[in-house]
């Protein structure tokens, strides 16, 4: 079957501009995850879907990011007013409902801020 | 709370040789603990999982990790390392039951010497 999909996989952009970022999970997954991979940061949580239930919020780094995943599938990532230390790939994860923890992985999107 | 330490952010071996990365972890329950694996340019993929059945878990390609409650640590080994084990690694660990948030460690890049 199909794995986590995310677009798009390179976004260039330049300061001060909004990105989007999406991701379609591995069909049936209850639960999503965002990370954000910088050079030498190892994985930065960023924000948690699971169910119907409130997302976990705690790791977005501040109010120019957000994140709503609709009929509890597709997500999207938002950052707005871009600044160059947003520069990152941005990681995208599913998780099944059998309490497993095990998360899959899309291939992440690659954002630049010039 | 729960957090992950990663000791080395680079490891080198030579081909052959012993592979021991090592995780420690913090968790204030009791934990699930994983070890993924990144190649280059290319996403995460889980390698092996800790559920709270054996503590000795064996996952792909020959890695294997023990959970030491008392030492609150769970390190990666493979007896003979291969040329292709070159990629980086990360440990991650979520309480115990699932349905929480994952939080990953910085890594660990391992260089195999032939």
């Amino acid at each position: 079957g199909a794995g986590v999909s995310q677009s798009p996989s390179n976004k260039v952009t330049e300061k001060g501009k909004d990105v989007e970022l999406r991701c379609d999970p591995i069909s049936g997954h209850t639960a999503l995850y965002w990370y954000r991979q910088s050079l030498g940061q190892g994985l930065e949580f960023l924000i948690y879907f699971q169910g119907n239930s409130a997302p976990d919020k705690s790791g977005l780094p501040s109010d120019r990011f957000s994140a709503e995943r609709t009929g509890g599938s597709v997500s999207t990532l938002t950052i707005q007013r871009t600044q160059q230390e947003d520069s990152a790939v941005y990681l995208c994860a599913s998780s099944p409902p059998n309490r497993s923890g095990e998360l899959f992985f899309g291939e992440g999107s690659r954002l630049t801020v010039l | 709370a729960q957090s992950v330490t990663q000791l080395g952010s680079h490891v080198s071996v030579s081909e052959g040789a012993l592979v021991l990365l090592r995780c420690n972890y913090s968790s204030s329950v009791p934990p699930y603990l994983f070890w993924y694996v990144q190649y280059p340019n290319q996403g995460l993929q889980l390698l092996l999982k800790y559920t709270s059945a054996a503590t000795l878990v064996k996952g792909i390609n020959g890695f294997e990790a023990e959970f030491k409650k008392s030492e609150t640590s769970f390190h990666l080994t493979k007896p003979s390392a291969h040329m292709s084990d070159a990629a980086e690694y990360f440990c991650a660990v979520t309480p115990s039951g699932g349905y929480q948030k994952v939080t990953f460690g910085t890594g660990t890049k391992l260089q195999v010497i032939p």
